[in-house]
Order: C-alpha cells, then sequence, then structure tokens
C-alpha cells in the first residue's frame, strides 16, 4: 500500500527553536496539503501544493511559518522561531487532484514547544 | 458560501447498536463527499466517498452513508456498533468548481462505543 511518510513522529522543542518537519508524499500524486489540528481549533488547513507550486498559503502565520516543496518526494513545513501556541500535530496529505480523488494522509508530526 | 457541519461532537452508543452520524453541507456547486475516520495517533484514512450514481455507499469496516441531495445530508451510519469503532469521524467536503482540489473538513464527531 502507497502512504504518506512524515517525519519525524514526535517533536519536542524549546521556544525560540527552528523546527522542521517532512513529508513524502505518494508517487504520482501531484497535490500536497500541510494540515494543523489542535483541540481547540480542529483541522486547519496551513497550505497547499499542486505540481510542487504554493497555491494557497492562506492559512499560514507567514512571519514564522514557511513551507517548500524542493522536490516532487518532499515536502517540508518550517517554523522558526517555534512558539508554545505551535504545539499541535501536524499532518501531511497527498492526492492525485480535483474531483472525487480522496485525499491520503500520513501519521502527522506531534509538536510540543515549551 | 460552501460549509459542512456535523452535528454532535460526540456520539455515545452501545455495542451491538446502530451508529448515526450526522454531516450536512451547504453549497451552490455539486459537492464530492467524503468520510474519514482518526484511530487515537494516527492519520485520516478514507471510509467512504459518494462522486456520483447511487446515492447509497458503502464503504469499509462495515459503514455506509446515504447522500440525500434534498436534505443536503451525507450522514455515515453502521446497523451494529463494535468496540474498535471508537474513533473520531471526519466528514469531508470538495466543492466541484473548477480546478478546485481543497477539501472542507467538518469539526468532527468522537465515537464512545459502551460495553
Amino acid at each position: 500500500d502507497a502512504r504518506v511518510t512524515q517525519t519525524p513522529r514526535h517533536k519536542v522543542t524549546e521556544m525560540g527553536q527552528e523546527v522542521t518537519m517532512r513529508c513524502q508524499p505518494i508517487l504520482g500524486h501531484n497535490t500536497v496539503f500541510w494540515y494543523r489540528q489542535t483541540m481547540m481549533q480542529g483541522l486547519e488547513l496551513l497550505a497547499y501544493f499542486r505540481n510542487r507550486a504554493p497555491l494557497d498559503d492562506s492559512g499560514m502565520p507567514k512571519d514564522r511559518f514557511s513551507a517548500e516543496m524542493p522536490d516532487a518526494t518532499l515536502a517540508t513545513l518550517k517554523i522558526q522561531p517555534s512558539e508554545p501556541r505551535d504545539s499541535a500535530v501536524y499532518f501531511c496529505a497527498s492526492g492525485p487532484g480535483p474531483g472525487d480523488s480522496p485525499l491520503h494522509f500520513g501519521n502527522g508530526t506531534r509538536l510540543t514547544v515549551t | 458560501a460552501q460549509s459542512v457541519t456535523q452535528l454532535g461532537s460526540h456520539v455515545s452508543v452501545s455495542e451491538g447498536a446502530l451508529v448515526l452520524l450526522r454531516c450536512n453541507y451547504s453549497s451552490s456547486v455539486p459537492p464530492y463527499l467524503f468520510w474519514y475516520v482518526q484511530y487515537p495517533n494516527q492519520g485520516l484514512q478514507l471510509l467512504l466517498k459518494y462522486t456520483t450514481g447511487a446515492t447509497l455507499v458503502k464503504g469499509i469496516n462495515g459503514f455506509e452513508a446515504e447522500f440525500k441531495k434534498s436534505e443536503t445530508s451525507f450522514h455515515l451510519t453502521k446497523p451494529s456498533a463494535h468496540m474498535s469503532d471508537a474513533a473520531e469521524y471526519f466528514c469531508a467536503v470538495r466543492f466541484a468548481f473548477f480546478g478546485n482540489e481543497k477539501l472542507t473538513f467538518g469539526t468532527g464527531t468522537r465515537l464512545t462505543i459502551i460495553p
């Protein structure tokens, strides 16, 4: 079974440190999404890419967050500097395009900022 | 405006009882509809999807959902709950305007199964 792979699964860091989360989408999928999940806000869309080009990052705090796709097999989400309010589970999902094709999710990175 | 609403953030049912999780959407364009399940410490897993055609859709783990256009609903059901069904369930909608790839998620319903 093809899977979306996220690393690391868990990350604990101190406030002010840089955090990088990585995602390997399913081969052949041309869209990649980053979501953040918290108890208070639920699932929030942070950013998404089509064919490696960023299409929408309106959900992302621009001053500290950045998302990139250096190549078709890697998407990254960086937070610099990190803050305690960034503590959440971050999910990456990939999909083959619009229409009825579902998104496939990774198992997430659980980030704790102390 | 397009939106999706899940009624009931928590639902409890007895083992063996009917499971009914509600989802309604608001849209001016045809929707593609999905249900996902999330087990603890895992990502979201697709349960089923509705595209076009038959309005009753069968998914994994014995779940099914019925698309009712007149009620703008896509409720998820399972005839007999099992302990392993305890999880969080998300309804998601992709609104079918040109090139739209984004999924809009409901706020989720946590299902508890009572032994």
